[in-house]
């Protein structure tokens, strides 16, 4: 079962521009995590935000957490072509021994030159 | 260099056959994890282990079969019983047996394609 749920499901953009990717999830996690997926290669962690957390930042990344809505946002600011890739939301909802992260089915960023 | 190497990069298995998958890992991680990626599925976790000589089954373990017999070792058998074995295969690990705590770290995938 999928318990992150990303959107949109595609993003085009314009080089420069700033993008904003969502995540949801349904039950109560201890953290959530956004991976980057260039084409045909594994996936690369971008950033880990725990449940007590509301925002963090990476240089250009900025996520949020919102455990009320149980949603999560990723901004990319300054966007460039390099950015192009599929960007995944994963939760640990923690159930004891056997913590593991569950993943969303992704978004793709296209950033035009 | 630190990291995880899967292999091969590619690999045609004709129907019927069991085929073995390597995953390698010099981190010095305590657990690791296969997951299978289908277009437009994401991520599926097929079997993990936290620690040597020990795993537990993911998801969608059916067909499917591993080993952990040492610590940077993690090989994935795709079994003749697996109906749809054509697919993209991701390894990878975290540094303690908690997996979901702390960041994962991918290997660069091996694609699987049944002839």
């Amino acid at each position: 079962s999928q318990q992150g749920e990303e959107d949109p499901q595609a993003l085009s953009i314009q080089e420069g521009e700033n993008a904003t990717m969502n995540c949801s999830y349904k039950t109560s996690i201890n953290n959530l995590q956004w991976y980057r997926q260039n084409s045909g290669r594994g996936l690369v962690h971008l950033i880990l935000i725990r449940s007590n957390e509301r925002e963090k930042h990476s240089g250009r990344l900025r996520v949020t957490l919102d455990t009320s809505k149980k949603s999560s946002s990723l901004l990319i600011t300054a966007s460039r072509a390099a950015d192009t890739a599929s960007y995944f939301c994963a939760t640990d909802g923690y159930t004891g021994a056997n913590s593991k992260l569950t993943f969303g089915k992704g978004i793709t960023l296209s950033v035009r030159p | 260099d630190g990291g995880i190497t899967q292999s091969p990069k590619y690999l045609f298995r004709k129907e019927g056959q069991n085929v073995t998958l390597s995953c390698e890992q010099n981190l010095n991680h305590d657990a690791m994890y296969w997951y299978r990626q289908d277009p437009g599925q994401g991520l599926r976790l097929i079997y993990y282990s936290q620690i040597v000589n020990d795993f537990q089954k993911g998801d969608i373990a059916e067909g499917y079969s591993v080993s952990r017999e040492k610590k940077e070792s993690f090989p994935l058998t795709v079994t003749s019983a697996q109906k749809n074995p054509t697919a993209f295969y991701l390894c990878a690990s975290s540094i303690d047996r908690w997996g979901g705590r702390n960041e994962q770290f991918f290997g660069p995938g091996t694609r699987l394609t049944v002839l």
